[in-house]
């Protein structure tokens, strides 16, 4: 069975620091795709960034980038340049090419602070 | 586009009693998605839709729950007989399939479920 582990429950930084997040899968699948998600404080999720495993190039788009390091089945979300309104649930999720559902961590609270 | 809309947002009910929640996904998306979030937890899946037809159910969706998605349009999700331990938030999420490129699921803003 898929398994994501995101092994940070909980992270503070300061506005305009930069942060990362973990996140490490298991498959053995060879095709399949990584997102991560954004949770804010009663809001909906929204996509942030994501990452097909075909592609050795990490994704990127604007303050947010991933490290995927598919050997190691790890994808690490970078947020540079935090702001007050990155404050949020972050889920690591994964979608096997083919399958329709998606396998989420367990998230991880990021609190930016002023 | 206005996004994936979800009725109610929050629901109280008693042990025992019936609840169903209902999904209207982004129009044109043919996909429809039904998850569980417990609190501090991840998103777990429970079904999915392709137009009318339920394609996939996860083993969570144990014979209290069923699903719907009548005219690939909305859909409801209805819980018999609710035990305390239904308490969660439901989400429901669309996309639509964009060839070979993996496409995003749409997330509503949930239904918060708590059972007394």
């Amino acid at each position: 069975a898929q398994t994501v582990t995101q092994s940070q429950p909980e992270m503070s930084v300061q506005e305009a620091e930069t942060v990362t997040l973990s996140c490490t899968y298991d498959t053995s699948e060879s095709n399949y795709y990584l997102f991560w998600y954004k949770q804010p404080p009663s809001r909906q999720m929204i996509l942030v960034i994501r990452q097909e495993a075909y592609k050795q190039q990490n994704a990127t788009e604007n303050r947010f980038s991933v490290n995927f390091q598919k050997a190691a089945k790890s994808f690490s979300l970078k947020i540079s340049d935090s702001q007050l309104g990155d404050t949020a649930m972050y889920f690591c999720a994964f979608n096997e090419q083919g399958a329709q559902k998606l396998v989420f961590g367990q998230g991880t609270r990021l609190t930016i602070n002023p | 586009d206005t996004g994936v809309s979800q009725d109610p947002r929050h629901k109280i009910t008693k042990r025992g009693q019936n609840v169903t929640f209902r999904c209207d996904p982004i129009s044109e998306h043919n996909r429809l998605y039904w998850y569980r979030q417990t609190l501090g937890q991840g998103p777990e899946f429970l079904t999915y839709f392709q137009n009318e037809a339920q394609l996939e159910k996860s083993r969570l969706l144990s014979d209290r729950f069923s699903a719907e998605r009548p005219k690939g349009s909305f859909s409801t999700l209805e819980i018999q007989r609710t035990e305390q331990g239904d308490s969660a938030m439901y989400l429901c999420a669309s996309s639509y399939p964009s060839g070979r490129v993996r496409e995003t699921q749409y997330f509503g803003p949930g239904t918060r479920l708590l059972v007394l």
